[in-house]
């Protein structure tokens, strides 16, 4: 089956501008992850999405920062008025959640920000 | 609370040597553990999980794990190395919390 897909694959940026960043989860997984990925970094949690229930964005590295899932699946991360450490690649993730016995987690692809 | 210790950052070995990458943890409640695997340009892809059971993992491209609860341990091992297991791994660790928590990630490096 469709696996996890994120777009766009990469996205150059100037300094200060407005992005986007899509994610379409696996199906029917009520769980869904934003991570950022700095050069030679681990993971960064950023926010977490399960069901209809209120996000955890206890990730976020600042208000610039904000997230999106509508209607239980796609999701949108927003940065605002980047900067260049903002540049790094951003991970999205799917799970079955919670109750789905499990903690396992489906990535993306991801999206290498640069900003400029 | 959880949280994971990757030792070391770069692995170096061998074709044809053991693969042996070292992940503990701490989690105040039984622990879901996984190794995941990440290539160049990739994102992060199971290699195996242990959540109850048995303590030794089989995952795919003949990797495994042992859970030692005693040691707080969840180390991935492989007994002959290939080139195209060069990559990087992480160790992560659930069940403390629904957001599972990643190690720093280790870069195995295999030469011929």
């Amino acid at each position: 089956g469709a696996g996890v897909s994120q777009s766009p694959s990469n996205k150059v940026t100037e300094k200060g501008k407005d992005v986007e960043l899509r994610c379409d989860p696996i199906s029917g997984h009520t769980a869904l992850y934003w991570y950022r990925q700095s050069l030679g970094q681990g993971l960064e949690f950023l926010i977490y999405f399960q069901g209809n229930s209120a996000p955890d964005k206890s990730g976020l590295p600042s208000d610039r920062f904000s997230a999106e899932r509508t209607g239980g699946s796609v999701s949108t991360l927003t940065i605002q008025r980047t900067q260049q450490e903002d540049s790094a690649v951003y991970l999205c993730a799917s799970s079955p959640g919670v109750a789905g016995g499990t903690y396992e987690q489906y990535f993306g692809p991801g999206t290498r920000l640069t900003v400029t | 609370a959880q949280s994971v210790t990757q030792l070391g950052s770069h692995v170096s070995v061998s074709e044809g040597a053991l693969v042996l990458l070292r992940c503990n943890y701490s989690s105040s409640v039984p622990p879901y553990l996984f190794w995941y695997v990440q290539y160049p340009n990739q994102g992060l892809q199971l290699l195996l999980k242990y959540t109850t059971g048995a303590t030794l993992v089989k995952g795919i491209n003949g990797f495994e794990a042992e859970f030692k609860k005693s040691e707080t341990s969840f180390h991935l091992t492989k007994p002959s190395a290939h080139m195209s297991d060069a990559a990087e791994y992480f160790c992560a660790v659930a069940g403390g919390s629904y957001i599972p928590t990643f190690g720093r990630g280790t870069s195995l490096i295999v030469h011929p």
